[in-house]
């Protein structure tokens, strides 16, 4: 079936490091492609999009890219702050499915001062 | 706009005892979900209701009903609750239907529930 397959964590960075969270994916069809973000104590927000290979989904310096040939969507940042400090989660949608996300397991990510 | 709410915040049960969690969105939005969120296994789809009048079970139905009151209001019913159930629970909604190319979801802040 469907799934997405994110990198265990939690991920511990220095404040200013680079980052990558690692994300690939089963999908039958052509899927959508998103990462979301959990802050603590809040609910998921999304944080960029892809919603057809070779897109490139931005945010806050965030970035993501389709890569349909080897099935992933890895997150990157240049430089972390504290602030990003959350859970990110990998997920996808396949149009014929109505509109259901599929989640990975969720990465948490510590970013130290 | 108040986004997608969700009461209660916090709720501990007594084993067998029910309850329901109640969500509203002001977004007009076509469809709205249910998941839960255990430790390690990201988020899991309970029910869903791609439209106003229509419910679908998730990946992880049992022990639960729904009731899509109307546009706004998707409300998650557990009637014996069991330890199992011990979870943080997210509604969450979307504007998913013909013509919309990808589906963002808007999610409510959680109930974090303690079943004993």
């Amino acid at each position: 079936g469907d799934s997405v397959t994110q990198m265990e964590g939690p991920v511990t960075l220095s404040e200013e490091a680079f980052l990558t969270i690692n994300c690939t994916y089963t999908a039958t069809g052509y899927p959508s492609l998103f990462w979301y973000v959990q802050y603590p104590g809040e609910g998921l927000q999304l944080l960029l999009k892809a919603t057809k290979a070779d897109d490139k989904g931005s945010n806050k310096g965030f970035e993501a890219t389709y890569r349909k040939e080897t099935t992933s969507f890895h997150l990157e940042k240049g430089s972390v702050q504290v602030s990003d400090s959350a859970v990110y989660f990998c997920a996808l949608t396949l149009s014929s499915n109505t509109g259901k996300l599929i989640f990975g397991q969720g990465t948490t990510l510590q970013v130290k001062p | 706009n108040a986004g997608v709410t969700q009461t209660p915040k916090f709720q501990v049960l007594k084993t067998g005892q029910s309850m329901t969690l109640q969500c509203a969105q002001d977004m007009n939005h076509n469809s709205m979900y249910w998941y839960r969120q255990d430790p390690g296994m990201g988020l899991r789809l309970i029910y869903y209701s791609a439209s106003e009048g229509t419910t679908d079970k998730g990946e992880v139905p049992n022990g639960y009903n729904v009731s899509r009151l109307n546009k706004r209001e998707f409300s998650l019913r557990l009637e014996s609750a069991a330890p199992s159930q011990t979870s943080v629970y997210f509604c969450a909604s979307s504007e998913f239907g013909t013509g919309v190319l990808y589906n963002e979801q808007f999610f409510g802040p959680g109930t974090r529930l303690t079943v004993l």
